[in-house]
């Protein structure tokens, strides 16, 4: 089955860019989805075909996706930024989450 | 103005049969490349998508889980229900339900519901 990795953890400081990568076989093939996940919430689709956001996403947000590992770019990182974040992908019609990578503002 | 509420009981006992309804408003069933899915997520872990089904009556399953589980829809009831045989505490999970919009591979899920969280007992 096809699997997705991504970091446990980043730690940045406030007005960072975060780079928070997802990582899978010839993953640049696919489209990606990118989830944003505060504590005691459900997710929220911040990117959908690897690069784009749904409206009222702020344009700090963007994706890119080539080769084996998809990004999730976060400019300006803000403390309302702290979340956990997936990347998910469609295989064989099954939709497949990544690891999940929990992002704190310093 | 699209919502989605998931419904079911929040304790069940091992071996038992799970059943959850997602209900959802704003948006129908009926419309081509439209479909429901459910996601859950045990306590501090990962997000595991669990099944599918479209407005054309398809359904998917995840791989690991498709003996257990069963999706149907009520479209006049805009409602989408999930059952899971024989449960263990391993099952122990907060349960989502969300819509997708789209076919193949375009479409995530682009509206959640708010979950909800189900105890499974030994």
């Amino acid at each position: 089955s096809y699997e997705l990795t991504q970091p446990l953890s980043l730690s940045l400081a406030l007005r960072q860019t975060a780079r928070i990568t997802c990582g899978g076989n010839n993953i640049g093939s696919k489209t990606v989805f990118w989830y944003q996940q505060k504590p005691g919430q459900a997710p929220v689709l911040v990117i959908y075909r690897s690069t784009y956001r749904p409206s009222g996403i702020p344009q700090r947000f963007s994706g890119s996706n080539s080769g084996n590992t998809a990004t999730l770019t976060i400019r300006g990182v803000q403390v309302g930024d702290e979340a956990d974040y997936y990347c998910q992908v469609w295989d064989s019609s099954s939709a497949v989450f990544g690891t999940g990578t929990k992002v704190t503002v310093l | 103005q699209i919502t989605l509420k998931e419904s079911g009981p929040t304790r069940v006992k091992s071996t038992q049969t799970l059943t959850l309804t997602c209900s959802f408003s704003g948006f129908s069933l009926n419309t081509r490349e439209v479909g429901v899915g459910w996601i859950r997520q045990p306590p501090g872990k990962a997000l595991e998508w669990l099944a599918l089904i479209y407005w054309d009556g398809d359904e998917r399953y995840s791989p690991a889980l498709r003996s257990r589980l069963t999706i149907t829809k009520d479209t006049s009831k805009n409602q989408v229900v999930l059952t899971m045989t024989n449960v263990d505490p391993v099952d122990t999970a907060t349960y989502y339900c969300a819509r997708r919009e789209g076919y193949g591979d375009f479409g995530g899920f682009d509206y959640w519901g708010q979950g909800t969280l189900v105890t499974v007992s030994s």
